[in-house]
């Protein structure tokens, strides 16, 4: 069945450090590849998505692109802030319905 | 909009006591889903709708009923509850289409506790 692997945390950086987020799939076909952001007591958000092969989502400063050589969707920026502290999901979608399977979550923490 | 609201949003239940928990989505959305949410272990879903009528299982099910007789609504039953049903339960909804690429909207979640 499809899996998403995406990097353990918790990920502790500095403000305007870079961040990368290692995100990794396996599915059948051809999915459609999100990342979702949980910021602390709240539901989750869309934060970008891609649909197909090369497409790079891009978001708020964050950025992923499809890879579907090394099935792979990073999610990286530039330079982080503290308002980005929050969990980050990567998950998938395809199939015959519109179930999205995620990954474990990775708790960002951004210090001042 | 309100988008998608879930009530209650914190709950305790004793061993063996039923509840419902409530979500309505006020987007037109065909698709609802609920997810539970557990430490270390990502979002999991519980059952599904495509439609008004239309429900089926996700991976896991066990201990929980759904219904779907509106678009808009879209409650989970617990049956018996038990402790390995302490979680933080999320419902999302989205449009139907071919592409399956829809962005999926989240509730803000209930959390429940079973003692």
């Amino acid at each position: 069945g499809d899996s998403v692997t995406q990097m353990e945390g918790p990920v502790t950086l500095s403000e305007e450090a870079f961040l990368t987020i290692n995100c990794t799939y396996t599915a059948t076909g051809y999915p459609s590849l999100f990342w979702y952001v949980q910021y602390p007591g709240e539901g989750l958000q869309l934060l970008l998505k891609a649909t197909k092969a090369d497409d790079k989502g891009s978001n708020k400063g964050f950025e992923a692109t499809y890879r579907k050589e090394t099935t792979s969707f990073h999610l990286e920026k530039g330079s982080v802030q503290v308002s980005d502290s929050a969990v980050y999901f990567c998950a998938l979608s395809g199939g015959s319905n519109y179930k999205l399977t995620f990954g474990k979550g990775t708790l960002l923490t951004v210090n001042p | 909009n309100a988008g998608v609201t879930q009530t209650p949003k914190f709950q305790v239940l004793k061993t063996g006591q039923s509840m419902t928990l409530q979500c309505a989505q006020d987007m037109n959305h065909e698709y609802m889903s609920w997810y539970r949410q557990d430490p270390g272990m990502g979002l999991r879903l519980i059952h599904y709708s495509v439609g008004a009528g239309i429900t089926d299982q996700g991976e896991v099910p066990n201990g929980y009923n759904v219904s779907r007789s509106t678009t808009e609504d879209f409650p989970l039953r617990l049956l018996s509850a038990a402790p390995s049903q302490t979680s933080v339960y999320f419902c999302a909804s989205s449009p139907v289409g071919a592409e399956l690429n829809y962005e999926q909207y989240f509730g803000p979640g209930t959390r429940l506790t079973v003692t």
